[in-house]
Parts: C-alpha cells; structure tokens; sequence
C-alpha cells in the first residue's frame, strides 16, 4: 500500500542479541521518525532524520541504540545487546518535510519487540 | 520539558452518549496540538492539528478545540466503531525539533 511499512511485524529474541527493525517511509516523505511504545505508557521519541541533515538522536536512551537511513528513504533501526527493558512496540512514522502541523506525521502499524 | 496529560485514561460510553476527552499540556511555545486514534495492534492514525487557541476542526462525529492549557476531543453520538485509544500529542516550536510528545491517550470503549 501507500502508508509507512515496517518489518517484521512481530520480533522475539533472546536477551542479548542484535535486532535490526526496517522501516520504509511514504514515498516522497523526507522526515522520518522513530517512537517506542510500551505497555502503558505513552510514544516516547527516539530519534529524527530530515533529508541529508545530521539526524536528532535527543531521545535514544542508551548508546546500545543506533539508526540509519540510506538514500534518504529507507531507514533501519538497531539494538545492540538486548535487554528485557527494551520490549516493547517500536514505531515508525513519517512526514512529507520536517515542518509544520499541515505536514503531519504519518505512522506505521510497528514492530512489536520481545525480549526473552 | 514538555507535559502532556490526558484524561479520563478509560471511557466506556453507550451508543449515542456524547463525551469530551481531555489533554491538558505545558510547552514551551507550541507549534501544534496533534489527535490521534489508535487501534489495538495497529499504529496512531492522524485526525487533526490544532495550531492556536481558539481553533476547532471537525471530523464526523469527532470536534477538537484548543484553548492556551488544554484541548478537548468531543465525541458526539458515538457508533460503537469509535472504540479505540485517542491520542494527544504537542510540538514544539523550536527551530529543527519535530519530535511529537504525546500524552498516554483515552480509551474509549462504546456499547451498542
């Protein structure tokens, strides 16, 4: 379809391990954004890219998190050593450019993460 | 830092009684106030922004308004497919800052 396509859908690893999470915006968006949803809580920011521009890292929450996105369209989401905190939904969105509300961000359906 | 509360956390309404969500926040000059709904298993689905106090939008049986401190989400007769987790989140108006910050939502639950 048209919307925001993230892959896989649903992740179980053991504590740990790497796990890379694929997201591919909407075609033409320029502004791509990572959030983590867990059980309870509300979409926490991680991190932003907008174009060639260096990349908001503001919300990562430790340096076992790291992102990249190539060709300024698809971008891929690792976490390193994993730990049972890190469970939880993982969701992309993007936006036609990084800007105003009349651009707004458009979100896909996550990839749910479980950490044994 | 950026506060965004959202009340009541679970609403179950019947078919056809009208109710108003609340998202009170604190912000630092605000860009836009960001409605949400959120189905189970799927990703937050984009209902309107809101820039200035004042400002109210429409959508079906959906109205969001905006004063300086808060927003409300009117629900008006609701259909039992207006069950879902609506979500209010802000912006910031800071040059090059886009992130969202978002309140932990409304679930609201209507009976046929």
């Amino acid at each position: 379809g048209a919307g925001v396509s993230q892959s896989p859908s649903n992740k179980v690893t053991e504590k740990g391990k790497d796990v890379e999470l694929r997201c591919d915006p909407i075609s033409g968006h320029t502004a791509l954004y990572w959030y983590r949803q867990s059980l309870g809580q509300g979409l926490e920011f991680l991190i932003y890219f907008q174009g060639n521009s260096a990349p908001d890292k503001s919300g990562l929450p430790s340096d076992r998190f790291s992102a990249e996105r190539t060709g300024g369209s698809v971008s891929t989401l690792t976490i390193q050593r994993t730990q049972q905190e890190d469970s939880a939904v993982y969701l992309c969105a993007s936006s036609l450019t990084g800007g105003a509300g009349n651009q707004p961000q458009h979100f896909g359906d996550g990839t749910r993460l479980s950490i044994l | 830092e950026d506060q965004v509360t959202q009340s009541p956390e679970a609403l179950r309404l019947q078919e056809g009684e009208s109710s108003s969500l609340n998202c009170s926040y604190t912000v630092s000059g605000l860009r836009g106030l960001f409605w949400y709904r959120q189905d189970p298993g799927k990703g937050p689905e984009f209902l309107f922004t809101l820039y200035s106090a004042g400002e109210e939008k429409e959508k079906e049986r959906l109205k969001a308004t905006l004063t300086k401190k808060e927003s409300f989400l009117h629900i008006t007769a609701p259909k039992p497919e207006d069950s879902a987790t609506y979500l209010c989140a802000v912006q910031r108006a800071r040059s090059n800052d886009y992130k969202l910050s978002f309140g932990a939502g409304t679930t609201v639950t209507v009976r046929a």
